[in-house]
């Protein structure tokens, strides 16, 4: 049963458009984490939060922005897709050290812009 | 400059037999390690973790061994079972539990 839930799991959508990946967890931690994923690479952190109204930018340069206004929610922006945007999109959440359980991670949106 | 590496794209091994999967850091400031275990379309999965004053850590089938000198962990898996078949990545954890660097993975297939 999962505790993160990421919508949509997949999309396609043209270049130019705007959208929103969303990202949920129920388990009432603080810190939540964007990874970009291309297929056979590792994870890169693009975005993290220490909590609401927290944002910080990760090790990898994105043009995506994100939102923390309530803890459980934690929504990612591209205002204007392009394929270079084409990737797997990862969203986690931990607890304050974050080692015990590891992160806790959805189950990704598959991003393609066409 | 990738901090967590893991050299062996892929490793195949027969059922009930030891898997072994690499991973090499640069990076001295990590506090903890982790492995992930991913399937297709679906997140990474915490396996387990070890700290970085600690040289094994063990659970049921899973133990991370940390050869601090060398910087160098493994994973062994024993005894290894189909459903083990999947990409396993590594992972360094910095400052307070707040960044984790991955490797690029292995994909490990157990074959019957």
């Amino acid at each position: 049963e999962a505790d993160i839930y990421q919508t949509p799991r997949y999309l396609v959508i043209g270049t130019g458009k705007k959208i929103t990946l969303e990202c949920s967890q129920t388990m009432g931690h603080d810190k939540m984490y964007w990874y970009q994923q291309d297929p056979g690479m590792e994870l890169h952190l693009i975005h993290y939060s220490y909590g609401v109204n927290s944002t910080e930018k990760g090790d990898l340069s994105s043009e995506s922005t994100v939102s923390r206004i309530r803890t459980e929610h934690f929504p990612l922006t591209l205002e204007s897709a392009r394929p270079s945007h084409t990737s797997q999109y990862l969203c986690a959440s931990s607890e304050f050290s974050g080692h015990e359980d590891g992160y806790t991670f959805g189950s990704g949106t598959r991003l393609t812009v066409v | 400059d990738q901090q967590v590496k893991q050299n062996s794209p892929s490793l195949s091994v027969q059922e009930g037999r030891i898997s072994i999967l690499n991973c090499d850091y640069t990076n001295s400031m990590f506090d903890y390690f982790l492995w992930y275990k991913k399937y297709p379309a679906e997140g990474p999965t915490f396996l387990i973790s070890i700290s970085s004053i600690k040289d094994k850590n063990e659970d049921g089938r899973f133990t991370v061994f940390l050869n601090k000198s060398a910087k160098h962990l493994s994973l062994h898996i024993v005894p290894s079972q189909p459903g083990d078949s999947a990409v396993y990545f590594c992972a360094g954890l910095t400052g307070g539990g707040n960044k984790l660097t991955f490797g690029t993975g292995t994909q490990l297939k157990v074959e019957l």
